[in-house]
């Protein structure tokens, strides 16, 4: 079946630095991949989408790259501020799936004033 | 800005009693998705619905959760026993499942339901 990994342990960074985060996924090769952040008490927001046929996609302060043969997504974070802190969860899907996103189990990253 | 409703937002209940938890998606999102979260853990899919039909519901625990959108637009999920290990955050999400790519569209998600099964 596949598998999604994330980093279970959190991530310190002091502001201003980059924030790398790191989704691994076996078994099976989606046709794009979703990162989400997640603040506490409160349900997943939408942040990035990212095609197979895409090496890399900008929003703002963030960046995603989408390597399909080392079957990894990265999720950068420039300037990072302590509002940044959160949760972040990374979402596999595959081309002609009619299930929904498979989440993995979130990276919880803590920006330091 | 449309969002996602859900109701209640915290729900305490002894175990082997029922518990319904009520969605209202974005007005027009044709699919709508009803997950699990433990803390610590990402959400997992329990019933996905385009319009009124089930279109995947193989980690739903048929034995004890149903979930319903008999109109097409909102929904309702319930379990009947609770059970000590259905403590968890219930979250309603929609998407507009429109185009050929309709799986994937981003979601939104509700605030969820937190449920203390005690």
């Amino acid at each position: 079946s596949q598998k999604i990994e994330q980093n279970s342990e959190a991530l310190n960074i002091q502001e201003g630095k980059t924030a790398t985060l790191t989704c691994n996924y076996t078994n099976y090769s989606p046709a794009y991949l979703q990162w989400y952040r997640q603040d506490p008490g409160r349900g997943p927001v939408f942040l990035l989408l990212i095609r197979e046929n895409e090496k890399e996609k900008r929003k703002e302060r963030l960046k995603v790259t989408f390597d399909t043969t080392l079957k990894q997504s990265l999720f950068h974070i420039t300037a990072s501020q302590p509002a940044d802190s959160a949760t972040y969860l990374c979402a596999p899907s595959y081309l002609g799936g009619r299930r929904a996103l498979t989440f993995g189990s979130g990276t919880r990253l803590q920006v330091q004033p | 800005e449309a969002e996602v409703a859900q109701s209640p937002r915290y729900k305490i209940t002894e175990k082997s009693q029922a518990v319904a938890f009520w969605c209202d998606p974005i007005s027009g999102h044709a699919t709508l998705y009803w997950y699990r979260q433990i803390l610590g853990q990402g959400p997992e899919l329990l019933v996905q619905f385009q319009d009124e039909s089930v279109v995947d519901d193989s980690q739903l625990p048929k034995d004890r959760f149903s979930a319903e959108r008999l109109k097409g637009v909102d929904s309702t999920l319930k379990i009947q026993p609770a059970e000590l290990g259905d403590s968890a955050m219930y979250l309603c999400a929609s998407s507009s499942g429109q185009g050929t790519s309709k799986a994937y569209n981003e979601q939104f998600f509700g605030p969820g339901t937190r449920l203390t099964v005690l």
